[in-house]
């Protein structure tokens, strides 16, 4: 049972690329989460999805795109990367709205 | 607005000194304070959660407890394994996606 699975875990771009990080889930789970975490600070959440099809903006959602046309699959997207987005990136998922987060184990992002 | 710390920032122990990590809270509509474990690397691992003020749980050396602001997480006689960041986050309403994490506060159990 892998739980939540990202791909790639480490990744560099050049400042204006656009890449995509894959968020897999296999315990049927109806949320999905993209955060990320700088040091010193809390995780912060970028944007979410309640369900197949739907997705929200979270705290920080300016400069990524998502989607979700899987149940399982959550995508974060970033257009033209900036400095700025250099982070580490962690999906999650919980059943509902009320239970814990599983978390996969990040993706380290670097845009020079 | 709405605020998560936690205290120390970082903490050195010996094997078998007790301690406890503080995470302070100004929520308006509390729906859950959550404990999580970070190893280096790794994605954040559930440990408990804690909902009304008075509330205790425990599992194994840890215990958390809850009252209207903060939340202890108490460390009885830690093993080195023990060494982590450990997060605490807050749930501030019912539709599940609203979390607050505090910045983690680094545990080093030294042998």
């Amino acid at each position: 049972n892998a739980g939540v699975t990202q791909t790639p875990k480490f990744r560099v771009l050049k400042t204006g690329q656009s890449m995509t990080l894959l968020c897999a889930q296999d315990m049927n789970h109806e949320y999905m989460y993209w955060y990320r975490q700088d040091p010193g600070m809390g995780l912060r959440l970028i944007h979410y999805s309640v369900g197949e099809g739907t997705t929200a903006k979270g705290e920080v959602p300016d400069g990524y795109n998502v989607s979700r046309l899987k149940k399982q699959n959550f995508l974060l997207g970033l257009e033209s990367a900036a400095p700025s987005q250099t982070s580490v990136y962690f999906c999650a998922s919980s059943y509902g709205g009320q239970g814990e987060l599983f978390f996969g184990e990040g993706s380290r992002l670097t845009v020079l | 607005e709405d605020q998560v710390t936690q205290s120390p920032e970082a903490l050195r122990l010996q094997e078998g000194e007790s301690s406890s990590l503080n995470c302070s809270y100004t929520v308006s509509g509390l729906r859950g304070l959550f404990w999580y474990r970070q190893d280096p690397g790794k994605g954040p691992e559930f440990l408990f959660t804690l909902y009304s003020a008075g509330e205790e749980k425990e599992k194994e050396r840890l215990k958390a407890t809850l009252t209207k602001k903060e939340s202890f997480l108490h460390i009885t006689a830690p093993k080195p394994e023990d060494s982590a960041t450990y997060l605490c986050a807050v749930r501030r309403d019912n539709y599940g996606q609203n979390f607050v994490f505090g910045p983690g506060t680094r545990l080093s159990v030294l042998p």
